[in-house]
């Protein structure tokens, strides 16, 4: 089984400072990680995904995240927040794409302080 | 990339209706399609996960009788919700994932408010 845990449901920054959101899993079999962005009233977009290879992802505009197998973690991270970061962020697992469904966390909403 | 259109974007209905929620893939085959629930600033829910032409396979706790799932073709699936009731009112988001989608996996739909009264 898998499921995810999401430190802090909401998390403030300010303008051009770091972003961090956490994001830590369990897994019984090798996962498959997932960031999505989620502005009000829309669905799911993805940020970035951890399959295998390079532990280190980048995604859109401007995140990325390390996979890190020993802490069992996932965390989000852009250098410069943007008012544009404004949005609910949902960290997910899967056991393998292809037909499983996703685990998501229970959300992060990021706050851009002028 | 892979799109998937979600249709209605909002709907108000009065208790005791049913309402209807589409899910068409644009550009690929949805050889799968997930179901979810988000009840205001939570997480997704899986409500049911659907193969084509298949039943579809609810989660526990998901009236199968009340939110109805037909995937009867690689490019819709529906989601009728039947007898209304405003408990039922939420944000529903459907996601699919088949040939066309690629490394992002996933697909999601903009999603549907539904308001019951």
């Amino acid at each position: 089984a898998q499921s995810v845990t999401q430190l802090g449901s909401h998390v403030s920054v300010s303008e051009g400072a770091l972003v961090l959101l956490r994001c830590n899993y369990s897994s019984s079999v090798p996962p498959y990680l997932f960031w999505y962005v989620q502005y009000p009233n829309q669905g799911l977009q993805l940020l970035l995904k951890y399959t295998t290879g390079a532990t280190l992802v980048k995604g859109i505009n401007g995140f990325e995240a390390e996979f890190k197998k020993s802490e069992t973690s996932f965390h989000l991270t852009k250098p410069s927040a943007h008012m544009s970061d404004a949005a609910e962020y949902f960290c997910a697992v899967t056991p393998l794409v292809g037909n499983e469904k996703l685990t998501f966390g229970t959300g992060t909403r990021l706050t851009i302080i002028p | 990339g892979a799109v998937v259109s979600q249709h209605p974007s909002w709907v108000i209905c009065k208790s005791g209706t049913s309402v209807k929620i589409e899910c068409r893939s644009l550009d690929f085959q949805a050889t799968t399609m997930f179901w979810y629930r988000q009840f205001p600033k939570q997480s997704l829910m899986l409500m049911a996960t659907s193969n084509e032409g298949s039943k579809a396979t609810y989660e526990q706790g998901v009236e199968k009788d009340k939110f109805l799932i037909n995937h009867a073709s690689l490019t819709l699936s529906t989601l009728t919700v039947t007898s209304a009731h405003p408990e039922d009112s939420s944000f529903y988001i459907c996601s699919a994932i088949g040939q066309g989608t690629g490394m992002n996996g996933y697909t999601f739909g903009s999603g549907t408010r539904l308001t019951v009264v």
